[in-house]
C-alpha cells in the first residue's frame, strides 16, 4: 500500500532550465507534505513543505503546488543548477501521529 | 549546531550474524526515528521513540531486529539473526517533540549506515 508515489524515477534537465518533480497520494488525512534532497552517502536534508491547506509555497528557486483534488504535488526548480543534481524525496506528515511516508524518489540530473 | 551522528558507516557481515548500529541525535530532540531504505525506494520507518518510550515500532520485525534508547539519548538499533534482504541503508532521524508545534515538525537525518549481508 503505497500512500505516496513518485512515479517518475528519474529527470535530466539542462543548466538554466526548469524542473519539475512530481508526486502522488492516497491520503487526503495528510497535514503537510515535505521535500527532501539526498546526495550520495548523505542523509535526506530537508528543502521545503507545504500545509495541506495552502496551494503554493516558494523559497527561493524552490516552488511546491498543491492540487488537493487531484492528490498531487509537484516541486518547481528554476532556474536548475548543476548542484541541484540528487535525489528527491517526496513525504507526507499527519501530526497525530508524528510521522513521514516517503516515497520512492526522483533522481535529478543536470547537464551544462 | 551538530547534526545526527552514526557508527558505523558501512558494515559488511554474512547471513545469520549478528550487527548494531548506533546514533546520537541532536541535542535537545525528544523524538528519535530509525528508518530501513532499501536500494530504490524510499525510507521506511522502523520505530519511533519519544524520549526513551517507544512511540511506533509497528513496522519493526521484532523477531530479528530490536531498539532501544536508554537515558532518552543515544539509540542502539540490533539485528540478530541478520537476513539477506536486511541489506539496506539504516538511517536515524531526530526531531523536536511535535506536541504544541503549529508547524511541520522537521526530521534531521544522520548520513546512514549501509548493511551488506552476504
Amino acid at each position: 500500500d503505497q500512500q505516496v508515489k513518485q512515479n517518475s524515477p528519474s529527470l535530466s534537465v539542462q543548466e538554466g532550465r526548469i524542473s519539475i518533480l512530481n508526486c502522488d497520494y492516497t491520503n487526503s488525512m495528510f497535514d503537510y507534505f515535505l521535500w527532501y534532497k539526498k546526495y550520495p552517502a548523505e542523509g535526506p536534508t530537508f528543502l521545503i513543505s507545504i500545509s495541506s491547506i495552502k496551494d503554493k509555497n516558494e523559497d527561493g528557486r524552490f516552488t511546491v503546488f498543491l492540487n488537493k483534488s487531484a492528490k498531487h504535488l509537484s516541486l518547481h526548480i528554476v532556474p536548475s543548477q548543476p548542484g541541484d543534481s540528487a535525489v528527491y524525496f517526496c513525504a507526507a506528515w499527519t501530526y497525530n501521529t508524528d510521522k513521514l511516508i516517503f516515497g520512492t524518489g526522483t533522481r535529478l540530473q543536470v547537464f551544462p | 549546531e551538530a547534526g545526527v551522528a552514526q557508527s558505523p558507516r558501512y558494515k559488511i557481515i554474512e547471513k545469520r550474524q549478528s550487527v548494531a548500529f548506533w546514533c546520537n541525535p541532536i541535542s535537545g530532540h525528544a523524538t528519535l526515528y530509525w528508518y530501513q531504505q532499501i536500494l530504490g525506494q524510499g525510507p521506511k520507518l522502523l520505530i519511533q521513540f519519544q524520549n526513551n518510550g517507544v512511540v511506533d515500532d509497528s513496522q519493526l520485525p521484532k523477531d530479528r531486529f530490536s531498539a532501544e534508547r536508554l537515558k532518552g539519548v543515544d539509540s542502539t538499533l540490533k539485528i540478530q539473526p541478520a537476513k539477506l534482504e536486511d541489506s539496506a541503508v539504516y538511517l536515524c532521524a531526530s526531531s523536536l517533540d511535535f506536541r504544541g508545534l503549529t508547524n511541520v515538525n522537521e526530521q534531521f537525518f544522520g548520513p546512514g549506515t549501509r548493511l551488506t549481508v552476504l
